[in-house]
């Protein structure tokens, strides 16, 4: 496997499950990221791990929880959503420890996820 | 606060024809850097250019150009005879130090037709 690979690729899921969604990098890098990508909405950041450490938190409802045991992965855990949570969800991971994102950040393709 | 602006949200070509994507953007940071993606309808952001504040040089990648002008604070995307797997939404996005993160344009969605 190269670059950034995530899974599954498609989920769907009722508003009581819990599920958690996986990405991993194979590119050495030491920052990674989730963005929310919902329909006619931009690109919305929701967490950046640096060096495994989170260093952003961009005002993400609780049921959205993630983690990262290594610098190559990182999960998503979902739990209690709801419909409006429905939307494209994409890691990314980049060279810069700091997770400042000045350096490129290369995208996994995704999970569309949606709600029932 | 960084902000970027595609103020395009579609555009429709017919194939071979040259089309520009606008990128105008904003920061008080003196150094910070560009990028354009491009996200086909597979979902996954493809890298396909990061510029540094200092280097105005315009760049050519084959049929792709890119127009840096800080006097106009623009980042424009050239695709010169476009083709139909150009279509695509394309993204351009900002990031400093001083930021801390990237925000993201909106996109805009070319479809190049047959």
């Amino acid at each position: 496997e190269t670059g950034v690979t995530q899974t599954p690729r498609h989920l769907v899921m009722g508003m009581t499950n819990k599920k958690s969604l996986k990405c991993e990098q194979h590119l050495g890098h030491n920052a990674m990221y989730w963005y929310k990508q919902s329909a006619k909405k931009p690109l919305e950041l929701m967490f950046v791990y640096s060096l495994e450490e989170r260093v952003e938190n961009n005002s993400v409802p609780s049921r959205f929880s993630p983690e990262c045991p290594n610098s190559s992965h990182l999960f998503l855990h979902l739990h209690t959503l709801q419909p409006e949570d429905s939307a494209l969800y994409l890691c990314a991971s980049s060279q810069d420890p700091g997770g400042t994102s000045t350096d490129t950040q290369y995208f996994g393709p995704g999970t569309r996820l949606t709600v029932l | 606060a960084q902000k970027v602006t595609q103020a395009q949200t579609e555009i429709s070509v017919v194939e071979k024809e040259d089309v520009t994507l606008d990128c105008v953007y904003e920061t008080r940071d003196t150094t910070y850097y560009l990028f354009w993606y491009k996200q086909p309808p597979s979902g996954e952001l493809v890298f396909l250019i990061r510029r540094n504040s200092f280097d105005e040089q315009n760049e050519i990648s084959g049929r792709y150009s890119w127009n840096f002008q800080k006097s106009t604070s623009s980042f424009n995307f050239t695709i010169t005879a476009s083709q139909v797997v150009d279509s695509a939404v394309y993204f351009c996005a900002l990031s400093s130090s001083r930021a801390g993160k990237s925000t993201f344009g909106d996109g805009t969605t070319l479809t190049v037709k047959p």
